[in-house]
């Protein structure tokens, strides 16, 4: 099992404006994932993360627009950079720990 | 490029009646896993099948993998109301790819 520790858990924000959402996992992980869930939908994978390596970005996101950071083992964080309305949305940290793939609750982000 | 498709979308149960929750994917995968999102909430794991033929039960819920047809089920037995909830399959090819998808998820309604 593991615990993924996930802040901010919500948000408002200003059009323009940027936001950092960071990622805690209380074990060591070489493996982690970010998803943005709209309202009603499935989860769609923005990026995978693993430490010692860039980040890999799904079609349709940029390292300029979501840039993500791996510094260790645990911990990882996601900016959501120069918000639109249209960035509103849950954004999800998830870690591969021996197999499983847990999540962290959520950021859940309005733009303004 | 790695695709899932989840059927039924949306699915009306009464209280005692079974039913069964179809996950195809497009490509052959390291693992498959399925999870329970309440309204507001993130996602609980409720299986991880890992080989062809795996079968896991828990409680009224029943899972299983054909790798060869590339589809996994999710079989609801004499559903209960505490059953209501999204329910995903997530498709993993981790180990080349590093990729993780969700289907599109099933809305599951139970009805006294």
């Amino acid at each position: 099992s593991a615990v993924i520790s996930q802040k901010p858990s919500r948000d408002i924000c200003q059009r323009g404006t940027s936001l950092t959402i960071q990622c805690q996992v209380d074990s060591q992980v070489t493996m982690m994932f970010w998803y943005r869930q709209q309202p009603g939908q499935s989860l769609t994978l923005i990026a995978t993360a693993n430490q010692g390596s860039e980040a890999t970005y799904e079609s349709g996101f940029v390292i300029d627009k979501f840039p993500i950071s791996r510094p260790n083992l645990t911990f990882s964080t996601l900016t959501v950079s120069n918000m639109s309305p249209e960035d509103s949305s849950i954004y999800l940290c998830s870690a591969l720990v021996t197999g499983e793939l847990f999540f962290g609750e959520g950021s859940r982000l309005t733009v303004l | 490029e790695l695709k899932v498709e989840q059927n039924p979308l949306f699915l009306s149960m009464q209280e005692g009646k079974n039913y069964t929750i179809y996950c195809n994917y497009s490509t052959t995968s390291d693992r498959l896993y399925w999870y329970r999102q309440d309204p507001g909430k993130s996602l609980e794991s409720l299986f991880v099948l890992l080989s062809n033929g795996a079968v896991k039960q828990e409680g009224r819920l029943m899972a299983s993998l054909d790798t060869k047809a590339r589809l996994s089920t999710l079989h609801i037995t004499a559903a209960v109301h505490d059953l209501s909830a999204t329910y995903f399959c997530a498709v993993g090819v981790i180990y080349n790819n590093n990729d993780m998808r969700f289907g599109a998820g099933t809305r599951l309604t139970v009805k006294p």
